[in-house]
């Protein structure tokens, strides 16, 4: 089973409907993140939380929120979908500084959303 | 963000090793460097990270002038399999909520 698990892996939906992506991840860190990818290009960060009471925006977090329910949990919400929301969305954590890792980011394998 | 210059993409063909060139100009004194691989339709996996001089692993090579102005990955030996996006990222660790994802270089293995 994946450590960072991704729900759903595809949707399709109309513009204005409320849309939520969700992320668990078993790997016991404290950060979570959020990011989109367009065909082509990088990453860009829409949200993360180092922990459960610490969420802060990202790059591009215009039209997205998110709730982290718990230390294993981040989900991502659109609340009124837009066609240029259309992108691959990735979910990622990492461990909190001080920890004892390689500072690596891991991920998911992503949430593919289109909207109509 | 600190930002990072590199090619858009590479040809190779396999057996060969492969070298892609990061450009950092404005990295700071903290600052790592890592580098991450993406294939289509996956998330991106980290690979390697250094802070100066030459790490090695089980997969690649990265070496970084004394300037650290800029880096370079080795993929010794490539196969079909390496066929990817890689991405360069200079930050902080721990820090990623600053590292900056460009468009990475896109790899192309031919047989």
């Amino acid at each position: 089973d994946a450590d960072v698990t991704q729900t759903p892996r595809n949707r399709i939906t109309k513009t204005g409907k409320r849309i939520m992506l969700e992320c668990s991840q078993t790997k016991g860190h404290d950060r979570m993140y959020w990011y989109r990818q367009d065909p082509g290009l990088g990453l860009r960060l829409i949200y993360y939380s180092f922990d459960v009471k610490d969420i802060n925006k990202g790059e591009i977090s215009d039209g997205y929120s998110v709730s982290r329910q718990a230390q294993a949990k981040f989900s991502l919400s659109l609340e009124s979908a837009i066609p240029n929301q259309t992108a691959l969305y990735f979910c990622a954590t990492s461990p909190g500084q001080g920890s004892a890792n390689t500072g690596e980011l891991f991920f998911g394998e992503g949430s593919r959303l289109t909207v109509l | 963000l600190a930002k990072t210059t590199q090619p858009i993409s590479m040809d190779s063909y396999e057996g060969q090793e492969v070298n892609i060139t990061c450009s950092h100009n404005n990295i700071a004194t903290n600052d790592y460097i890592t580098w991450y691989q993406q294939f289509p339709s996956q998330g991106p996996r980290f690979i390697i990270q250094g802070y100066k001089t030459k790490v090695t692993n089980e997969v690649a090579s990265l070496f970084i002038p004394a300037d650290r102005k800029s880096s370079t990955l080795s993929l010794p030996r490539v196969s079909l399999s390496d066929t990817a996006v890689y991405y360069c990222l200079v930050g902080a660790p721990y820090n990623f909520n600053k590292f900056y994802f460009g468009s990475g270089t896109k790899l192309n293995v031919k047989p």
